[in-house]
């Protein structure tokens, strides 16, 4: 069973600039949710994915979006980065429906980007 | 709107004691899922433990047990035979609604255990 993965680790971005964060979901998952942790905080939801559609979003502006592959691969994609969006972003895959579902989250390690 | 509330920025507890790690939720939805996870230095996001709205029975995994008060609307974590291993950040999470909808996490609690 593979993993949840996320590339790149680790990227440094200047202020303006256009960054794309990608992931891989574990295998026979079908939604992905994407995380925001500032350091010394807790992760702030930024959207789901489910089946290639976005079924939520929390509070984060427009220049903010994604995409779900029907391989169920995910994109993060920022524009017109800011200071603040420094921050580690965590991608987690889970299982929607099911029986006996928990609905788990199994997250990436994550991609630690520094916007200077 | 949901809420997480983790109210200990910070928690020491001696090697091989138990602690508890609080946590409080807000939520109309009557079905719901709590979580518990730890985030070590490293950053990987830990799976600990899980309660249903519904389930009867307190959780336990292992060392670690939720102690959920559902009119209280509180899901503490107590982690027993505290281990050096255990220091970490510690995430109460709760999603509103079955498996699919989102999960939004507590401000966390760092736990230090002390040999």
């Amino acid at each position: 069973e593979t993993g949840v993965t996320q590339s790149p680790t680790h990227l440094i971005k200047t202020r303006g600039q256009q960054v794309t964060l990608r992931c891989s979901s574990q295998s026979g998952h079908n939604t992905v949710s994407w995380y925001q942790q500032a350091l010394g905080q807790g992760p702030q939801f930024i959207f789901q994915y489910y089946r290639e559609e976005e079924n939520g979003r929390g509070n984060f502006p427009p220049r903010f979006s994604g995409l779900q592959f029907p391989n169920y691969s995910s994109e993060l994609n920022v524009n017109a980065l800011e200071l603040d969006d420094s921050a580690l972003y965590l991608c987690a895959s889970s299982l929607a429906g099911g029986p006996s579902n928990t609905g788990e989250l199994f997250f990436g390690e994550g991609s630690r980007l520094t916007v200077l | 709107a949901q809420k997480i509330t983790q109210t200990q920025p910070g928690m020491f507890v001696q090697e091989k004691e138990a602690v508890t790690l609080d946590c409080t939720y807000d939520t109309s939805d009557p079905s719901y899922g709590l979580f518990w996870y730890k985030q070590p230095s490293s950053g990987e996001m830990i799976f600990l433990i899980y309660q249903g709205s519904y389930d009867q029975q307190n959780a336990t995994e292992g060392r670690y047990s939720l102690n959920f008060q559902k009119a209280r609307k509180s899901a503490n974590l107590v982690i027993s035979a505290s281990q050096l291993g255990d220091s970490a950040m510690y995430f109460c999470a709760m999603r509103e609604g079955p498996p699919g909808f989102k999960t939004i996490f507590g401000a966390g609690t760092r736990l230090f255990v002390k040999a």
